[in-house]
């Protein structure tokens, strides 16, 4: 079955804590992208990447990281969480960047 | 700089009526996409716009492109209960490889 998968789906944690949320699909897909959704402010984006080592800035990039080494996974890292972060993320993919977006299911961020 | 406006933000409904969702773009956009999200879940791809003027149908939605391909709608027929959810529009940024998202609209079926 195609799809975006997204681990942890929830997490609490506490400012300063380092975590990774990973993003895997398994479409062979070009187009990675992460993207927060806060109420009223719609869907934001992170980073993105074309490819395999291409990576860049979305519109909120501050306090992210990504790495892109293989096609398929795409993981989102928050070196140091503040509680601005406190969000839902969800990461995408599609095989050009103008294509069809599939979704993960989401993972639900509380910074404490 | 390049924005995409959707209104209205909220849209409360009875079962049984129509709803429609518009956005608009401050320059061309070659094409324009819809999704939908499912309270508690992630978006899903409805449909994507191509052509100046273009109209699609599936089902109880249609969806238009404007001739300037700077506004689209979507418009939902005798609404249900299954069609609660915020739906948003996207189109590609002229500066680079991101899609420019409309803030939502939220269908709401009163009760």
């Amino acid at each position: 079955e195609a799809q975006v998968t997204q681990n942890p789906r929830y997490l609490i944690t506490v400012t300063g804590k380092k975590l990774t949320v990973t993003c895997s699909q398994n479409m062979n897909h070009e187009y990675m992208s992460w993207y927060r959704q806060d109420p009223g402010l719609g869907l934001r984006q992170i980073y993105y990447s074309m490819n395999v080592e291409v990576t860049d800035k979305g519109d909120v990039p501050e306090g992210y990281k990504v790495s892109r080494k293989e096609k398929r996974n795409f993981p989102l890292i928050l070196e140091s969480p503040s509680p601005n972060q406190t969000s839902l993320y969800f990461c995408a993919s599609s095989p050009g960047w103008t294509g069809e977006l599939f979704f993960g299911e989401g993972s639900r961020l509380t910074v404490l | 700089g390049q924005q995409v406006m959707q209104i209205p933000q909220y849209q409360h409904v009875q079962e049984g009526e129509d709803f429609t969702t518009y956005c608009n773009s401050s320059t061309t956009l070659s094409n324009i996409q819809w999704y939908k999200q499912r309270p508690g879940g992630h978006p899903v791809f409805l449909i994507q716009l191509v052509k100046s003027g273009e109209v699609k149908k599936q089902k109880r939605l249609t969806f238009q492109f404007g001739e300037a391909k700077k506004n689209s709608s979507l418009h939902i027929t005798a609404t249900q209960t299954t069609d609660v959810g915020p739906y948003f529009c996207a189109g590609p940024k002229d500066s680079n490889y991101q899609l420019i998202w409309g803030a939502g609209t939220k269908l709401i079926i009163k009760p």
